[in-house]
């Protein structure tokens, strides 16, 4: 069974930083790209960025809204996908997803149960 | 960057009634169109990929159509689980993009 846990998520204040983690099991990691979204309370959903796998480049895109600030990696050895969060807005605040893409194209067949990020001061 | 319109906003329906939802791109995304189901305090669920194709587990009530700019969710006859917030992407084109979702509530 699939399974995508995010952790890393909480409180913080803008301008601080804040690290994802998103743990992978019940599939072999290295065989996708992995993304990233979020969705700011009571609002729809964003892609925040997505990195291919290894195979493909390893390469990575973001949303112009995060671009500069996010950083996404991946350690396929332990089958974990991060999101570096820096200079964080207010703005910011959201549940994040991690997401797995389905293979050839950019839909998405499992996602996480999401961790909530806020930011306030 | 391309710009996805759903619509309605809301849809009251009965259960058992049938339910279609609008999708419209700001340009042509061809058939790169995927639909997600999302309930409350739950993540999204994919539903539909290249416009008409159902993820595995979907039901067959769920059913896409469109390509180019224009595309439909139609839901055959509406049951408790279906009622929840829908979400049309595209992945045409980077950066990938949502709609703003069309709620099915019960009438």
């Amino acid at each position: 069974e699939v399974q995508l846990v995010e952790s890393g998520g909480g409180l913080e204040k803008p301008g601080r930083s804040l690290r994802l983690s998103c743990e992978a099991s019940g599939f072999t990691f290295g065989d996708y790209a992995m993304s990233w979204f979020r969705q700011a309370p009571g609002k729809g959903l964003e892609w925040v960025a997505f990195i291919r796998k290894k195979a493909d480049g390893g390469t990575i895109d973001y949303a112009a809204s995060v671009k500069g600030r996010f950083t996404i990696s991946r350690d396929d050895s332990k089958s974990i996908a991060y999101l570096q969060m820096d200079s964080l807005k207010t703005e910011d605040t959201a549940v994040y997803y991690c997401v797995r893409d389905s293979g050839t194209y950019h839909y998405f067949d499992y996602w996480g149960q999401g961790t909530l990020v806020t930011v306030s001061s | 960057e391309i710009v996805m319109t759903q619509s309605p906003a809301t849809l009251s329906v009965s259960p058992g009634e049938r339910a279609t939802l609008f999708c419209r791109a700001s340009q042509s995304v061809r058939s790169n169109l995927a639909w997600y189901q999302q309930k409350p305090g739950q993540a999204p669920r994919l539903l539909i990929y290249g416009a008409s194709t159902r993820a595995t587990g979907i039901p067959a009530r769920f059913s896409g159509s469109g390509s180019g700019t224009e595309f439909t969710l139609t839901i055959s006859s509406l049951q408790s689980e279906d009622f929840a917030v829908y979400y049309c992407q595209q992945y045409n084109n980077w950066p990938l993009t949502f709609g703003g979702g069309t709620k099915v509530e019960i009438k």
